[in-house]
């Protein structure tokens, strides 16, 4: 099982759209979460952390549920510049010496 | 702040050869710093974390005398890809974390990729 799993995608949706991208974790002893950001041929950008209170940033929504082992991201009102790929990330710290680990990506394609 | 930089940005190279890509951290001190592999339309696999004046700590399945790694200075860091061949192929991405920036030192900064191809 892989340590950070995401939707496989693409989504392909229209502008306005409202999409929502799900992340499972396996090491219930991570302690930070992110949501990256990355655009073709191009390094990962961090979007926004990841708390278990959920954290809203515009027109972007995290959540955190650790029962669930469980991140999600939502993208309201979806513009033709959120077209990237979104990648979840996942820290432990004490057992794995505070290195990223990423799941696959998922491909989001919003179409005028 | 927090600007990482990696030169080459693409590079192609005969089978063989060695190829050498530069990060830097341009306005901090990056005493951790992270190498990355990119295969396309895959995730990023963290190759190696270097502490700067240490040897680098490899993650499993990663030659560690087939990629060096030198992390001399608090700004600096380079991997060379010994005797490249075609499934070497692939963009590299280094990350930087460290002191002097806004966020906390465990935040990791990116640099822009070098995209190998290795005839």
């Amino acid at each position: 099982r892989k340590e950070v799993e995401q939707d496989p995608g693409p989504f392909n949706v229209p502008e306005g759209a409202t999409v929502a991208f799900n992340c499972t974790y396996s090491n219930s002893a991570s302690q930070s979460f992110f949501w990256y950001r990355q655009d073709c041929r191009k390094e990962p950008k961090l979007l926004m952390s990841v708390y278990s209170s959920g954290n809203e940033d515009g027109r972007f929504t995290a959540q955190l549920n650790r029962a669930s082992q469980y991140i999600s991201l939502l993208i309201r009102d979806s513009k033709l510049s959120d077209s990237a790929t979104y990648l979840c990330v996942v820290i432990d710290f004490y057992n794995q010496g505070g290195k990223l680990i990423f799941g696959q990506g998922t491909e989001l394609s919003v179409k005028p | 702040g927090a600007v990482v930089s990696q030169h080459p940005s693409r590079v192609i190279c005969k089978s063989g050869t060695s190829v050498k890509i530069e990060c830097r951290s341009l306005d901090f001190q990056a005493t951790t710093m992270f190498w990355y592999r990119q295969f396309p339309k895959k995730s990023l696999m963290l190759m190696a974390t270097s502490n700067e004046g240490s040897k680098a700590t490899y993650e499993q399945g990663v030659e560690k005398d087939k990629f060096l790694i030198n992390h001399a200075s608090l700004t600096l860091s380079t991997l060379t890809v010994t005797s490249a061949h075609p499934e070497d192929s692939s963009f590299y991405i280094c990350s930087a974390s460290g002191a002097g920036v806004r966020e906390d030192t465990d935040t990791q900064y990116f640099g822009p990729g070098t995209r190998l191809t290795v005839l």
